[in-house]
């Protein structure tokens, strides 16, 4: 079982949909949690950095974290086509625990 | 500060070739990472900078890997006798503090032939 279990997809959804991604995860110790994003050929960006448990808003971004349950999401309201690329959900422990396990990403596409 | 700078962005090579990529760092940065990603997967740790010293080195860099970073700025990472399986995208990541968030760079695309 990897650490970081991601569907890789592909997800395809309308312009304006409401769009919903997810990453399960096997190490307790994650306490960090972090979504990139990954346009074709370039460097992963990053979107949402959240700490522990709960949610976090930016703009049109939603990032929700349950320890309990090791199930970290990513909700982005009114999608645009823009917004077509692939999502890296990426965490770590912190402290002295500085590398990044990450998914395999989700490719996302927006029609317009 | 226009981010984390990578060059060359694109290198095809013939196996059995060295390659050299560069990475600037955001500049008040002093962690730096290299990662490598393969098609269809999530970038990986290779290895990690503090200022000048290199504090770990993943399994995934083999003897014909070498990373610096002389004076604790820029970076390079080397890869000797290149093979087919090092064909990937080279990411190098900087951070400010060990809990901060790691900004990549555009990446650096390796094609061995």
């Amino acid at each position: 079982q990897k650490e970081v279990e991601q569907d890789p997809g592909p997800l395809s959804v309308p312009e304006g949909a409401i769009v919903s991604l997810n990453c399960t995860y096997s190490n307790s110790a994650f306490q960090y949690f972090m979504w990139y994003r990954q346009y074709s050929r370039k460097g992963p960006e990053l979107l949402m950095y959240t700490y522990s448990s709960g949610n976090k808003e930016d703009g049109r971004f939603t990032a929700q974290v349950d320890k309990s349950s090791k199930y970290i999401s990513l909700f982005i309201r009114d999608s645009q086509p823009s917004d077509s690329a692939t999502y890296l959900c990426a965490m770590n422990s912190g402290g002295s625990n500085y590398k990044l396990t990450f998914g395999k990403g989700t490719l996302l596409t927006v029609n317009p | 500060d226009t981010g984390v700078s990578q060059n060359p962005r694109h290198k095809i090579t013939k196996r059995g070739q060295n390659v050299t990529f560069r990475c600037d760092p955001i500049s008040e940065h002093n962690r730096l990472y290299w990662y490598r990603q393969t098609l269809g997967q999530g970038p990986e740790f290779l290895t990690y900078f503090q200022n000048e010293a290199q504090l770990e080195k993943s399994r995934l860099l083999s003897d014909r890997f070498s990373a610096e970073r002389p004076k604790g700025s820029f970076s390079t990472l080397e890869i000797q006798r290149t093979e087919q399986g090092d064909s990937a995208m080279y990411l190098c990541a900087s951070s400010f503090t060990l809990r901060g968030t790691i900004y990549f760079g555009e990446g650096s695309w390796l094609t061995v032939v």
